[in-house]
């Protein structure tokens, strides 16, 4: 089956303790992303990567690091977490952002992340 | 930078009418326009894509495209209390794929 999993789904941790989430596709896509999503604000893009060892930033990426050393894989990072973090998280895999009809993105069940 | 506005809602219609959701953004160079569901709690899924003015159907769901006036609707016909969700509109092209907007949260009343 087609699908973008994330773990872990819940998450309760402290300020300051470094944790990981991880984030994998089996759809073979080029580009995945990691937004965040709050109340009132939508969903904000964090990080995004076009494809293996290339990322980049995206609209609030403080406090976030990224890696993508293989093409399934798109761990998000919190080195140092903090209560502003507090969110829930998406993980999104698309074909290759650019072109109208492959800009779909597919997206992972989320994690909700609470940080105390 | 690219914005996308919607209306946050609640957009309330009884069961069996049309239930019309807007969108607007600014971005003039935009080729690809979203409409995604949300349930509460969970992720976001693709309802249709739209790329070209005008009209695109597709079941219930009715995207609308309009780039002089850079909006987007999204018309449900016959409403069932199962699409009652929120609504996001989101424009796409280029490296960062995807801008949404906050959403729209439609309730279909039996």
């Amino acid at each position: 089956e087609a699908q973008v999993t994330q773990n872990p789904r819940y998450l309760i941790t402290v300020t300051g303790k470094k944790l990981t989430v991880t984030c994998s596709q089996n759809m073979n896509h080029e580009y995945m992303s990691w937004y965040r999503q709050d109340p009132g604000l939508g969903l904000r893009q964090i990080y995004y990567s076009m494809n293996v060892e290339v990322t980049d930033k995206g609209d609030v990426p403080e406090g976030y690091k990224v890696s993508r050393k293989e093409k399934r894989n798109f761990p998000l990072i919190l080195e140092s977490p903090s209560p502003n973090q507090t969110s829930l998280y998406f993980c999104a895999s698309s074909p290759s952002p650019g072109q109208a009809s492959t800009d779909t993105q597919y997206f992972g069940p989320g994690t909700r992340l609470t940080v105390l | 930078q690219k914005e996308v506005e919607q209306n946050s809602g609640p957009l309330s219609v009884p069961e069996g009418a049309i239930a019309s959701l807007n969108c607007t953004y600014s971005d003039r160079g935009s080729q690809s326009f979203f409409w995604y569901r949300q349930y509460s709690g969970k992720s976001p899924e693709l309802i249709m894509f739209i790329y070209s003015n005008g009209d695109k159907e597709d079941g219930r769901f009715t995207a609308q495209l309009n780039k002089a006036s850079q909006y987007v609707s999204l018309l449900i016909r016959d409403s069932q209390p199962s699409d009652s969700a929120t609504y996001l509109c989101a424009q796409g092209g280029g490296r960062r794929a995807l801008t949404f907007g906050s959403g729209t949260r439609l309730q279909v009343q039996p």
